[in-house]
């Protein structure tokens, strides 16, 4: 299995304007994290879903961020509008569940400037 | 509520010394314990986790749950293992994981 794959893996953007990441986990994994890492803050889980239903998007900062996971193979982070806070690394993570590890993507590094 | 601190940001050792990174967790039931570490721009990747028990690359971990304590020590430090290390806790049906700060360890020649 090639892993959990994101898309892009750098992004360079604008204030304002609307930035899409994309996550494929692995094959078979039921649950989805997505967690964004910065210097300030470390790690922190956004949202995370269960076979593809929300479970919890308490860590979503804002309206302007939305996760959707319409498949089993693919989920979005969407951030619009997007602003120079934003920026940071984005990671996608999939497990198979409870006492399964999870595995992490590599990231997808995010400029808004 | 569950936390994790890992208390020292940055730790700084010469190879061969012994090193010691810490941290605690609270959780009032029974925690699944974790660590990942993250080479320089890479992924995170798991290291060890506690109900497994192994060693990994010299490293080992012991859960300590008076001291609600899962400190990863290793006897002889290596260039190769700087990087950033997280301890990270599992406590939900899901998987989902609570990380700490992070301890950025560096091991000079």
């Amino acid at each position: 299995d090639a892993g959990v794959i994101q898309s892009p893996r750098h992004e360079v953007t604008e204030m304002g304007q609307e930035v899409t990441l994309r996550c494929k986990p692995i094959s078979g994994h039921n649950s989805l994290f997505w967690y964004r890492q910065t210097m300030m803050r470390g790690l922190e889980l956004l949202i995370y879903f269960n076979n593809n239903v929300p479970i919890d998007d308490s860590g979503m900062p804002e309206d302007r961020f939305s996760a959707k996971m319409p498949n089993a193979s693919f989920s979005t982070l969407k951030i619009q509008p997007s602003e120079p806070r934003d920026s940071a690394v984005y990671f996608c993570a999939t497990s198979g569940g409870s006492g399964n590890t999870i595995y992490f993507g590599e990231g997808s590094w995010l400029t808004v400037v | 509520a569950q936390r994790v601190t890992q208390p020292e940001k940055l730790l700084s050792v010469f190879k061969g010394a012994p090193v010691e990174l810490k941290c605690n967790y609270s959780y009032s039931g029974s925690p699944e314990l974790f660590w990942y570490v993250q080479y320089s721009r890479q992924r995170l990747q798991l290291l060890l986790r506690h109900i497994s028990r192994e060693s990994i690359k010299g490293f080992t971990a012991d859960l300590n749950k008076g001291e609600t304590s899962f400190h990863l020590k290793k006897p002889f430090a290596q260039e190769e293992d700087s990087a950033m290390y997280y301890c990270a806790l599992s406590a939900t049906s899901y998987g989902k994981l609570t990380f700490g700060q992070g301890t950025i360890l560096t091991v000079h020649p």
